[in-house]
C-alpha cells in the first residue's frame, strides 16, 4: 500500500534563505507527484505537478524534483519570504486507480 | 472565474441528524472527489468520481455516501453522522483525459458533529 511520508513536519527560517523540504513514497509505480500549498483556513493550491517521465519542474521561484527510483520529491523554495509561510502537501495517485495518497504536510514559517 | 464551491463553509450539528455538504465546480472537469483533513493523519480520500454516474471508494468511504448525477455538482451525504466524522472536508476537481492533471480544491467546510 502507497505511504507518503513529509519530513520535517515543521520548519522556521528566516527570510531569505533557500530550502528544501521532502516528500518519500513507498511505492515507485506513480502517473506523477503534486505538490501543494496549504494557507490556514484554505484549500489547497497545485503548485506544481510533476510527471512521472519528468525529472524536475519548476515555477518561478519553485523547484519540484523527482527521483522514482528512490521514491523521493524534493520542493526547493529560493530566496524564501515571510509570504511563503504556509503547510506544503505532496500527494501522489495510487498505481492504477485515481485514488490519491497526501502527506501529511511540511508547515513552514518565514521569519522577517 | 474558475473555482470550486462547497457549501456550507462551517457547520455544528448533532448525532444522527442527517446532512449533506454540496460541491460545485465551474470547470467542466469530469473527475471530483472528496477528502477529509484530521491533524496528524493528512489528507485522506473518501469517495471520488470519474464522470457522471461513475463513483468509487477512496481510502475511508465508511459513514459517507455520494452521488453524482450531473457532472458539475458531487454532494457528499451522511445520513447518520457520528462525532468521529468531526473533521475538514475538501473537495476537489479535475479533468481525467489524462491523469496528469492537477486538482483544483474548494476552501474547504468545518464540521462539527456533537
Amino acid at each position: 500500500k502507497q505511504e507518503v511520508t513529509q519530513i520535517p513536519a515543521a520548519l522556521s527560517v528566516p527570510e531569505g534563505e533557500n530550502l528544501v523540504l521532502n516528500c518519500s513514497f513507498t511505492d515507485s509505480a506513480i502517473y506523477n507527484l503534486q505538490w501543494f500549498r496549504q494557507d490556514p483556513g484554505k484549500g489547497l493550491t497545485s503548485l506544481l505537478l510533476i510527471q512521472s517521465s519528468q525529472r524536475e519542474q519548476t515555477s518561478g521561484r519553485l523547484n519540484a524534483s523527482l527521483d522514482k527510483s528512490s521514491g523521493r520529491s524534493t520542493l526547493y523554495i529560493a530566496a524564501s519570504q515571510p509570504g511563503d509561510s504556509a503547510t506544503y502537501l505532496c500527494a501522489v495517485p495510487t498505481s492504477g486507480t485515481y485514488k490519491y495518497i497526501f502527506g501529511t504536510g511540511t508547515r513552514l514559517k518565514v521569519l522577517a | 472565474e474558475a473555482q470550486v464551491t462547497q457549501n456550507p463553509r462551517y457547520l455544528i450539528t448533532v448525532t444522527g441528524k442527517k446532512l449533506t455538504v454540496t460541491c460545485s465546480q465551474n470547470m467542466n472537469h469530469e473527475y471530483m472527489s472528496w477528502y477529509r483533513q484530521d491533524p496528524g493523519l493528512g489528507l485522506r480520500q473518501i469517495y471520488y468520481s470519474m464522470n457522471v454516474e461513475v463513483t468509487d471508494k477512496g481510502d475511508v468511504p465508511e459513514g459517507y455516501k455520494v452521488s453524482r448525477k450531473e457532472k458539475r455538482n458531487f454532494p457528499l451525504i451522511l445520513e447518520s453522522p457520528s462525532p468521529n466524522q468531526t473533521s475538514l472536508y475538501f473537495c476537489a476537481s479535475s479533468y481525467t483525459r489524462h491523469i496528469n492533471q492537477p486538482q483544483h480544491f474548494g476552501d474547504g467546510t468545518r464540521l462539527s458533529i456533537l
